[in-house]
C-alpha cells in the first residue's frame, strides 16, 4: 500500500519561501505511470490543485500560482517536493501531496496533509 | 479555467435516505470527471472517477452520472460514515479545479 508524508515548517513568515517535501513509501516516484502533485486547502475552504511533477521533471502548474510555484522530484529520497516563493496570508492552507494515475487522472492517494500558516 | 458549481452547498439528510449531490461544470469535459469525499481533519479520498466508475472498495451504494455537463453522485441508503464533504474534480483541461463542496449532514 503506497503511503506518503508531507514534511517542512508550518511557519513561514510573509515574503518568504514555503518549502514542503513528500516521501512516498510503498512505492517509486519514478514509476512512469504516476504524477506526483500538490493540492491545497485553506481553512474552512475547498480544494485548490497546485500542480504535479514527472518523475523525469517534467511538471505541469496552476497557472494562478506558476510564477512563484517549484516542483521536483529526488529519486537518492524517494521524494519529491513543492516550493511557492513570495508568500502572504492567503497562502495559510493545509498543504497536501497525492498520487495521480496518468492514465485514469485520478488523485488515488493522499498525504494526510501539513498546515502551513503564513505569519511573522 | 473550467468552472465546477456544486448543489447544494450543504445537506441534511437521515440514515437510510436516498440522496443526489449535484456538480456542473462550465464547459464541456466529456466523462473527466471524479469525487472525492472528506471528513473533518483528513484527507479527500477518492470515490468515483470518469464520471461514473466506482474506485475499488467503495461500496455499491455510491454511483455517479453524467448528462452533458451535470454530473450526480448518488447515496441510495445513507450509512452513518457518508456524512462528509463531497467534492467533484475536473481533469479535462489544466488547471485541474474542484466544485466548492457539499457537506453533508446528519439531520
Amino acid at each position: 500500500q503506497v503511503q506518503l508524508q508531507e514534511s517542512g515548517p508550518g511557519l513561514v513568515k510573509p515574503s518568504e519561501t514555503l518549502s514542503l517535501s513528500c516521501t512516498v513509501s510503498g512505492g517509486s516516484v519514478t514509476s512512469e505511470s504516476y504524477h506526483w502533485s500538490w493540492i491545497r486547502q485553506p481553512p474552512g475552504k475547498g480544494l485548490e490543485w497546485i500542480g504535479d511533477v514527472y518523475y523525469s521533471g517534467s511538471t505541469e502548474y496552476n497557472p494562478s500560482l506558476k510564477s512563484r510555484v517549484t516542483m521536483s522530484v529526488d529519486t537518492s529520497k524517494n521524494q519529491f517536493s513543492l516550493k511557492l516563493s513570495s508568500v502572504n496570508a492567503a497562502d495559510t492552507a493545509v498543504y497536501y501531496c497525492a498520487r495521480e494515475d496518468v492514465v485514469a487522472a485520478t488523485l488515488d492517494f493522499w498525504g494526510q496533509g501539513i498546515l502551513v500558516t503564513v505569519s511573522s | 479555467d473550467i468552472q465546477m458549481t456544486q448543489s447544494p452547498s450543504s445537506l441534511s439528510a437521515s440514515v437510510g435516505d436516498r440522496v443526489t449531490l449535484t456538480c456542473h461544470a462550465s464547459h464541456d469535459i466529456n466523462n473527466f470527471l471524479n469525487w472525492y469525499q472528506q471528513k473533518p481533519g483528513k484527507a479527500p479520498k477518492l470515490l468515483i472517477y470518469g464520471a461514473s466508475s466506482l474506485e475499488t472498495g467503495v461500496p455499491s451504494r455510491f454511483s455517479g452520472s453524467r448528462s452533458g455537463t451535470d454530473f450526480t453522485v448518488t447515496i441510495s441508503s445513507l450509512q452513518p460514515e457518508d456524512f462528509a464533504t463531497y467534492f467533484c474534480q475536473q481533469h479535462s483541461t489544466f488547471p485541474y479545479t474542484f466544485g466548492q463542496g457539499t457537506k453533508l449532514e446528519i439531520k
